[in-house]
């Protein structure tokens, strides 16, 4: 398995603020993912991190609402940019082996925004 | 309509009873990935199925891929409350480890 730990854990933030999450891995890991988990709804894929280059992100996400750094092979931030209430969410990244082909998930940042 | 179904959406069974989730998919997957969720926080891995008619098991957790692999079933027997949560799966269609998840299943187990 991977230890992965998120920063913050939870924060209440303004509209209009940013927040960067920050995600560590314990590992050398190749895929990074990060995810949203909207109020009672399941898990949506917002874009993958890669290594040294532009992270690729899904329909319906955009880099200049939600930049993605991922200077090495062990950790990535996600910026939540221009924040909403609309952007109240639990946010996780997730990791994966190309080996064995398990993905594990963070804990998670719950971000409020009023 | 959705591409991953799971049923059912909730359920409550009885400590010591067996309970099955299911998870339909509309499309062949590569993979199919079971976690369970508490309340608010992350995601706990359980299984990864990826050929067709695989099974699992983990503790008193058995995971299933049917041989079409569009279709999966993930069963506890006899439950305890520590088996409590919210159950989701994950379809990854291409081999890329990109998930898509289904609604989740929330179990209920009382004592």
């Amino acid at each position: 398995s991977a230890v992965i730990s998120q920063k913050p854990s939870r924060d209440i933030c303004q509209r209009g603020t940013s927040l960067t999450i920050q995600c560590q891995v314990d590992s050398q890991v190749t895929m990074m993912f990060w995810y949203r988990q909207q109020p009672g709804q399941s898990l949506t894929l917002i874009a993958t991190a890669n290594q040294g280059s532009e992270a690729t992100y899904e329909s319906g996400f955009v880099i200049d609402k939600f930049p993605i750094s991922r200077p090495n092979l062990t950790f990535s931030t996600l910026t939540v940019s221009n924040m909403s209430p609309e952007d109240s969410s639990i946010y996780l990244c997730s990791v994966a082996r190309l080996a064995g082909g398990e993905q594990f998930f963070g804990p998670g940042t719950r971000l409020t925004v009023l | 309509s959705q591409e991953l179904e799971q049923s059912p959406q909730s359920l409550i069974v009885q400590e010591g009873k067996n309970l099955t989730i299911n998870c339909t998919s509309s499309k062949t997957l590569y993979g199919l990935y079971w976690y369970k969720q508490k309340y608010g926080e992350g995601l706990i891995f359980l299984m990864m199925l990826q050929k067709g008619g695989e099974e699992k098991s983990h503790e008193k957790i058995t995971a299933k891929l049917d041989e079409k692999k569009q279709q999966s079933s993930l069963h506890i027997t006899a439950s305890q409350p520590s088996h409590a949560g919210i159950y989701l799966c994950g379809a990854d269609y291409r081999g890329d480890y990109k998930l898509s998840f289904g609604a989740g299943t929330t179990v209920t187990v009382r004592a």
